[in-house]
């Protein structure tokens, strides 16, 4: 299958900061990427659709202004949490492709807000 | 929101026996989809299924989809140790090519296989 690879994959950082995600598909293009967070123990939760050149579309609840997602080509998608609090501290995952056909997901990424 | 609802939550079996794991939805789907997460991982895709298809094959795994009965099983036969995981019914509600991207999970069951 298409492979997508999200970087990186474990970050800590100090609260009050902020941290970029990186996806990428690497052997195709994707005009659209999924973002979800899956908090421990729990199921996937979709944060928001990535759209390459236009503005990305978020779930009820997300705060757009605190997860700025920014998809400025076909291979690549980024979610910066900005302003991070020890309650941002969850697993984000990415996903691309699923134009009419299956997603491939990222690795996924831990963040660790301290 | 949570759209599945995954039965059992847990599950333990023996190797080579069969693992049966149940998802039910509540809205008209366009697909559904069954993924497999190892512990703090990501997912890996394991079959599609289209809302006109029944069932579905691929290797040890058997998707079925009632959809008069908003509801898909998961059957992997055989199951080995390395079966061991959480696995995850999506569907994908929305109209359009994006409705198989944009997913909502259900809550998982976890599957151990004891060698």
């Amino acid at each position: 299958g298409a492979v997508v690879s999200q970087h990186p994959s474990r970050v800590i950082c100090k609260s009050g900061t902020s941290v970029k995600i990186e996806c990428r598909s690497l052997d195709f293009q994707a005009t659209t990427m999924f973002w979800y967070r899956q908090f421990p123990k729990q199921s996937l939760m979709l944060m928001a659709t990535s759209n390459e050149g236009s503005k990305a579309t978020y779930e009820q609840g997300v705060e757009k202004d605190k997860f700025l997602i920014n998809h400025a080509s076909l291979t690549l998608s980024t979610l910066t949490v900005t302003s991070a609090h020890p309650e941002d501290s969850s697993f984000y995952i990415c996903s691309a492709g699923g134009w009419w056909t299956e997603a491939f997901f990222g690795q996924g990424t831990r963040l660790t807000v301290v | 929101s949570q759209q599945g609802e995954e039965d059992p939550q847990a599950l333990s079996i023996q190797e080579g026996e069969n693992a049966t794991m149940n998802c039910s939805y509540k809205t008209s789907i366009n697909n559904l989809q069954w993924y497999r997460q190892n512990s703090g991982r990501g997912l890996v895709h394991l079959i599609l299924i289209r809302s006109n298809e029944r069932e579905k094959h691929s290797g040890r795994l058997r998707v079925t989809l009632d959809t008069s009965k908003k509801s898909s099983s998961l059957l992997i036969t055989a199951s080995r140790a390395a079966d061991t995981a959480s696995y995850f019914c999506a569907t994908g509600d929305g109209a359009g090519g994006t409705s198989y991207g944009k997913l909502t999970f259900g809550q998982g069951t976890i599957l151990t296989v004891h060698p």
